[in-house]
């Protein structure tokens, strides 16, 4: 069985700081992973992904995550955090060559202050 | 623009009553999902489905029912025997994969319908 642990369920940073999100797996086989951001009121958009090749990777409004099997996880980074990074923010697993449904972490909200 | 669309947006359902939420999706995706959110769990599957007329239950599905008679529709039937309803609901869909990497593909979400008791 997969889960996925998302440590802090609220993070607060400062306007411009470095944003860190951590996402922690487990599973029995190399997973596929995925970032999702929601707003308030509204559905999941997709951040970005990790499936193969590349283990740092690029996503959108200047968020970036790096895959490290040795250490299980999968951290959500942003150098310079913004207002409207506000949000609550989802990491989710599945494994890799499955079409199964994805398994979500609890969420982490974060707090942008001025 | 392709999309999920689910509706209404916000829903209302007294002791009793069944209530059904709508969910379409005009990208042509094989599979599709019902989420539901409460504050602090994450995202809990209900039910799925990945081909027209074949759905599976997820991981809540005790109050729940759904139907996939087409491929752009999923509607999610809450019940009455579903005894604490008042939830965001979720709808997803996604492709199988592109290439040869089966499941590498996100899915994709509705803005949601947030359901409540009266």
């Amino acid at each position: 069985a997969q889960s996925v642990t998302q440590l802090g369920s609220h993070v607060s940073v400062s306007e411009g700081a470095l944003v860190l999100l951590r996402c922690n797996y487990s599973s029995s086989v190399p997973p596929y992973l995925f970032w999702y951001v929601q707003y308030p009121n509204q559905g999941l958009q997709l951040l970005l992904k990790y499936t193969t090749g590349a283990t740092l990777v690029k996503g959108i409004n200047g968020f970036e995550a790096e895959f490290k099997k040795s250490e299980t996880s999968f951290h959500l980074t942003k150098p310079s955090a913004h207002m409207s990074d506000a949000a609550e923010y989802f990491c989710a697993v599945r494994p890799s060559g499955s079409a199964r449904q994805l398994t979500f972490g609890s969420g982490t909200q974060l707090t942008v202050l001025p | 623009d392709g999309g999920i669309t689910q509706s209404p947006k916000y829903l209302f359902r007294k002791e009793g009553q069944n209530v059904t939420l709508s969910c379409e999706q005009n990208l042509n995706h094989d599979a599709m999902y019902w989420y539901r959110q409460d504050p602090g769990q994450g995202l809990r599957l209900i039910y799925y489905s990945q081909i027209v007329n074949d759905f599976q239950k997820g991981d809540i599905a005790e109050g729940y029912s759904v139907s996939r008679e087409k491929k752009e529709s999923f509607p999610l039937t809450v019940t009455s025997a579903q005894k604490n309803p008042t939830a965001f609901y979720l709808c997803a869909s996604s492709p199988p994969r592109t290439g040869t990497l089966l499941g590498n593909q996100p899915q994709h979400f509705g803005d949601g319908t947030r359901l409540s008791i009266l």
